[in-house]
């Protein structure tokens, strides 16, 4: 399996700040990389895949840069209703593994 | 409009078998590039991916589990039905199904809203 490690695992940030979400992975999966929003008691929503296509309907604010093992996700002015749980997951090969999520909390 | 919805018991107990049912609309298991996967997150917890069926009948298993699932599809009635065998509590989780087209390469786009897997004598 593909191990997929985001950092941090937790933030704390303010509303404007912008924020940065790193995910590596354990080989080389391309552009294969996908990134996540998830609510409280919500199913995750898709904010970008291969690596930094925007998702049809998701804000401008969020986008995502990377290749080969490194990837980021970057949240240019935090907003209240960003406040979420956020899981990178790569789909270069089956099983399509997760990170372990990283939860951004109000400062 | 594509849509997905889970079906099935919400308490098991040990040993015995799950098996859940996704029903889904806006789409065809059919078409080319298609496919459902089952992901699940147990309480407080990350994803796990679990498996996944693609138009052609083309099936893949999380390796650590393999032996305990099976995934098929029922093209007519616009379902998969999802089984795993033998129980545990740690299986306690909400298990989600989710539709993924170009045979995933552009993510998860639409979730079904999950249920909640209880195991538990």
């Amino acid at each position: 399996d593909i191990q997929m490690t985001q950092s941090p695992s937790s933030l704390s940030a303010s509303v404007g700040d912008r924020v940065t979400i790193t995910c590596r992975a354990s080989q080389t999966i391309g552009s294969y990389l996908n990134w996540y929003q998830q609510k409280p008691g919500k199913a995750p929503k898709l904010l970008i895949y291969a690596a930094f296509s925007l998702q049809s309907g998701v804000p401008s604010r969020f986008s995502g840069s990377g290749s080969g093992t490194d990837f980021t996700l970057t949240i240019s002015s935090l907003q209240p209703e960003d406040f979420a749980t956020y899981y990178c997951q790569q789909s270069y090969s089956t099983p399509q593994t997760f990170g372990q999520g990283t939860k951004v909390e109000i400062k | 409009q594509i849509t997905l919805k889970e079906s099935g018991p919400t308490l098991v107990k040990p040993t015995q078998t799950l098996t859940l049912t996704c029903t889904f609309s806006g789409f065809s298991l059919r078409t080319s590039g298609v496919g459902v996967g089952w992901i699940r997150q147990p309480p407080g917890k990350a994803l796990e991916w679990l498996a996944l069926i693609y138009w052609n009948d083309d099936k893949r298993y999380s390796p650590s589990l393999k032996s305990r699932l099976t995934i098929t599809k029922d093209t007519s009635k616009n379902q998969v039905v999802f089984t795993m065998t033998n129980m545990d509590p740690v299986d306690t989780a909400t298990y989600y199904c989710a539709h993924m087209g170009h045979m995933g390469a552009a993510g998860i786009d639409y979730w079904g809203q999950g249920t909640l897997v209880t195991v538990s004598s």
